[in-house]
C-alpha cells in the first residue's frame, strides 16, 4: 500500500531557530500533499495544501512567512518552521493524496505520515 | 463551507458494552473516512465509505454512511480495552478536494 515517510519524528529546538520537516511518498507520486497541526487533545487543523511545482495554498490564519512549504518533486514536500517560538510547539502531520495506486477502488486516497513532535524551548 | 461535527467528544465505557459514535456533516460529499489515533501517534485508516447505505465492518467496529442525512456512524460492539484511542471522521470536501476532520471522539474502555 501507499506509504508516506515523515522525518524527524521528534525535534527539540531553541526559540528563534528554524526547523525543517520532510514528508516523502515512498511508493507513489504525490502531486498534492497536506500539512496539518494538532494540539493536545484537539483535532487536526489543516495548515496548507502543497502542490508539486507551485506555491502552497495556506489556510486562513496560517502565516506564510513563518511556515514555509516547498514541494519541489513528486515525492517530497517540506515544511520549515522559521523563527520558532514556544507557541509553535505542536504535533505536525503530513498527508499525501495518492492518484496512481494500482488496484485501488478509489481514484485516490489519503495516506498520513507518522507525525513530528516539535518542542520549542 | 463544510463543517463536520462528531459526538460524543469523550466516551468512557465498560468492556463488553456497545456504543455508537456519530459524525454529521453540513454539505454534500462523495466519501467519508474513519481514522484511529493512539496517543503520540499519527492516524491509522479504518474505513472509507463511498456511497449512501455503505456499511463496512472490521472486528468490533462497524461504520455506516447515510448521505441523505449527511450522517455516518461508527458502532462499537462488545468493547475491549485495546479499542481505547481517539477516533476521527473526515469528510471529503468536494469543493476543495481535501479532507475536513471532525473534532474526534476520545474513547476509553475500562476493564
Amino acid at each position: 500500500g501507499a506509504v508516506v515517510s515523515q522525518h524527524p519524528s521528534r525535534v527539540i529546538c531553541k526559540s528563534g531557530t528554524s526547523v525543517k520537516i520532510e514528508c516523502r511518498s515512498l511508493d507513489f507520486q504525490a502531486t498534492t500533499m497536506f500539512w496539518y497541526r494538532q494540539f493536545p487533545k484537539q483535532s487536526l487543523m489543516l495548515m496548507a495544501t502543497s502542490n508539486e511545482g507551485s506555491k502552497a495554498t495556506y489556510e486562513q490564519g496560517v502565516e506564510k512567512d513563518k511556515f514555509l512549504i516547498n514541494h519541489a518533486s513528486l515525492t517530497l514536500s517540506t515544511l520549515t518552521v522559521t523563527s520558532a517560538h514556544p507557541e509553535d510547539s505542536s504535533f505536525y502531520i503530513c498527508s499525501a493524496r495518492d492518484y496512481m495506486r494500482q488496484g485501488a477502488q478509489l481514484p485516490y486516497g489519503y495516506t498520513f505520515g507518522s507525525g513530528t513532535r516539535l518542542t520549542v524551548v | 463551507e463544510l463543517k463536520v461535527e462528531q459526538n460524543p467528544l469523550f466516551l468512557s465505557m465498560q468492556e463488553g458494552k456497545n456504543y455508537t459514535i456519530y459524525c454529521n456533516y453540513s454539505t454534500t460529499s462523495d466519501r467519508l473516512y474513519w481514522y484511529r489515533q493512539d496517543p503520540g501517534k499519527s492516524l491509522e485508516s479504518l474505513f472509507v465509505l463511498l456511497s449512501n447505505g455503505a456499511v463496512k465492518q472490521e472486528g468490533r467496529l462497524m461504520a455506516s454512511l447515510d448521505t441523505k442525512a449527511r450522517l455516518s456512524t461508527l458502532h462499537i460492539t462488545a468493547a475491549v480495552h485495546d479499542l481505547s484511542a481517539t477516533y476521527f471522521c473526515a469528510v471529503h470536501n468536494n469543493a476543495g478536494n481535501m479532507l475536513t476532520f471532525g473534532g474526534g471522539t476520545r474513547l476509553m474502555v475500562k476493564p
